[in-house]
């Protein structure tokens, strides 16, 4: 196992309402960033957090925000949810040489 | 052009035949690669690095080609359990922001 756990693992929102999703990364990774999968794709980098800080970030709306923590746990949270916000949500912890360990996924469902 | 680009398939094939995928990227200045699997609705797993120099784990090659920009992952005697969408990644470099492909989708029938 990655040692890398989210939550909740399945949720179901509403266009407008608003989400955050967590993940407890894996113990000594410093480093935790955020994917989003929508079927049939791969996964697309949201935002890269280092220390706290934000260090990167893809090309998704600032609807999309995160934080991390001192432990190194993160949140994503996401408002104004719209439908196309459905979609598997991904947290991954990165190792020494680049490599992502994933946890099992937040699966996000807007009607 | 797309960042990264892969073959989508999905390639079918017998058990015990040899696949190979090839994933292209844009990037030059890429500094290293990796090959990911997923199973259906699950997370990605690390499948292996891709070294300069080729490596090796078992069933699965892993090659990479600098000059032509891709890289690539070959699988002998395939399983039955070798089925899943296998993902390739490429980081940049710097703030290691890795891309990924959309994935090729394998299917292993007896």
């Amino acid at each position: 196992e990655t040692g890398v756990t989210q939550s909740p693992t399945h949720l179901i929102k509403t266009r407008g309402q608003q989400v955050t999703l967590r993940c407890s990364s894996q113990s000594g990774h410093n480093t935790v960033s955020w994917y989003q999968q929508a079927l049939g794709q791969g996964p697309q980098f949201i935002f890269q957090y280092y220390r706290e800080e934000e260090n990167g970030r893809g090309n998704f709306p600032p609807r999309f925000s995160g934080l991390q923590f001192p432990n190194y746990s993160s949140e994503l949270n996401v408002n104004a949810l719209e439908l196309d916000d459905s979609a598997l949500y991904l947290c991954a912890s990165r190792g020494p040489a680049g490599e992502l360990f994933f946890g099992e996924g937040s699966r996000l469902t807007v009607l | 052009r797309k960042e990264v680009e892969q073959d989508p398939g999905p390639f079918n094939v017998p058990e015990g035949a040899t696949v190979a995928f090839n994933c292209t990227y844009s990037n030059s200045a890429s500094q290293s690669f990796f090959w990911y699997r997923q199973d259906c609705r699950k997370e990605p797993k690390l499948l292996m690095s891709v070294y300069s120099s080729g490596n090796e784990d078992g069933r699965f090659t892993a090659q990479l080609n600098r000059a032509s920009q891709y890289i690539s992952l070959l699988i002998r005697d395939s399983k039955l359990s070798d089925s899943a969408t296998y993902l390739c990644v490429v980081n940049p470099g710097g703030s290691y922001i890795p891309t990924f492909g959309r994935g090729t989708s394998l299917i292993v029938h007896p």
